[in-house]
This record gives structure tokens, C-alpha cells and sequence, in this order.
């Protein structure tokens, strides 16, 4: 059973970065999947922001994409989320999901709660 | 790039079946989409796999009251013999280009 976690501060301030890792067990990151970030505002839905795919190749939406870095470490087997310039709106759990072209996203970590404020 | 529109909410009564409705977007009704169950305060869980022949594959644990179907542009979740843990948001998803997108989510009640 693929397991995936985020980890990284609940708290960040308007105009910063945002950094989040997320750890998979039990699966190997560099095997034929798509690992990605998806976020969910307070009482909204869900919103993809990003995705890399093991050689390297990263994926984001186009209304986030100037602010985003997703980035792999196999030697840690985690891949991490940079925001960029974050502002209110970017308050939000943010999931960490793995999924595969035809397929849909099959895992989803916990989730991790971030606000954004001063 | 494809859009999901889903309605915002449904309910039903224990015991009975409710039908979910995923309408794709004009020019993507051939796509592949995933159905997703969030419970209150839970992450989102993979249900399933969907094609437009209808055809569906399960993920580890869904149980079988749980099934897929589709029409045209439409993909549909059936729940049947609803328990009070159905009650939750259900959304869909799909991809295209290395993008992927959610439908905006149906708040499902049981009564």
C-alpha cells in the first residue's frame, strides 16, 4: 500500500515561500508515475497546482504556473512544492497525490493545513 | 483543456441508490475520468476509474455498492444501499496533456 506525507510549516507569511515535502513509502518515486500537488481552499474544492514525472519533466496550472517549483529527491524518495509570492487566497490543505496518465490520481496523502498570514 | 461540471449537491435516504452525474466538456466526452470520495475532515479516496464505454476499475477496498457507468458526455457514480459513511463530497477528475483538472464537487447527504 503506497503511503504519502506531507510535512512543512502551518504557517507563512504574505509575500513568502512555501515549502512543502512529501515522503512516499512503500513505492519507488522513480518508477513510471506522476507525483503531484493538488491544494483545497477552506470549504472549496479541489485545485490541481503541479506535477513531475521521474525524468524530470514538471506539469503546472497555468494560473499558478510562474510561482511553482516541484522538484524529486530519489535518493530521499520525497518530491517538494515551492509557492512562490503567496497571498490569502493561497490558504489551504494541500495534498500530495500520485497518479498516472489514463488512470486518474490513485493515492493521496493526508493533506497539511496552511494559512497564510502575518 | 477539458472542463467537469458537477452538481452541488444530491440526497438520498439509508438504504436506498443514488445516481452522480459528471458531464465532460464539448469536444472531451471520449474522456477517461476518476471518481473520488472525501468524507468531513478526510483526504479525498480514489473510488475508480471510468471510461466512456463504461467499463470501470475499482480502487483497493471500494466496496461493491459502488459502481460506474456513462452515457455521451456523462459519467455517472451509483451508490447503492446508502450508508449513513456515503455521506460525503464526491468529485471527479480527469487529464489531458499533462495537466490534470477536478470537477467542482457534489455534496451528497443522506437522509
Amino acid at each position: 500500500q503506497v503511503q504519502l506525507q506531507e510535512s512543512g510549516p502551518g504557517l507563512v507569511k504574505p509575500s513568502e515561500t512555501l515549502s512543502l515535502t512529501c515522503a512516499v513509502s512503500d513505492y519507488s518515486i522513480s518508477s513510471d508515475y506522476y507525483w503531484g500537488w493538488i491544494r483545497q481552499p477552506p470549504g472549496k474544492g479541489l485545485e490541481w497546482i503541479g506535477s513531475l514525472y521521474p525524468s524530470g519533466s514538471t506539469y503546472h496550472n497555468p494560473s499558478l504556473k510562474s510561482r511553482v517549483t516541484i522538484s524529486l529527491d530519489t535518493s530521499k524518495n520525497q518530491f517538494s512544492l515551492k509557492l512562490s509570492s503567496v497571498t490569502a487566497a493561497d490558504t489551504a490543505v494541500y495534498y500530495c497525490a500520485r497518479h498516472k496518465a489514463a488512470e486518474g490520481t490513485d493515492y493521496w496523502g493526508q493533506g497539511t493545513l496552511v494559512t497564510v498570514s502575518s | 483543456q477539458p472542463v467537469l461540471t458537477q452538481s452541488s449537491s444530491a440526497s438520498a435516504s439509508l438504504g436506498s441508490s443514488v445516481k452522480l452525474t459528471c458531464t465532460l466538456s464539448s469536444g472531451h466526452s471520449s474522456y477517461i475520468i476518476a471518481w473520488h470520495q472525501q468524507q468531513p475532515g478526510k483526504a479525498p479516496r480514489y473510488l475508480m476509474k471510468l471510461e466512456g464505454s463504461g467499463s470501470y476499475n475499482k480502487g483497493s477496498g471500494v466496496p461493491d455498492r459502488f459502481s460506474g457507468s456513462s452515457s455521451g458526455a456523462d459519467r455517472y457514480l451509483t451508490i447503492s444501499d446508502l450508508q449513513s459513511e456515503d455521506e460525503a463530497d464526491y468529485y471527479c477528475e480527469t487529464w489531458d496533456s499533462n495537466s490534470w483538472v477536478f470537477g467542482g464537487g457534489t455534496k451528497l447527504t443522506v437522509l
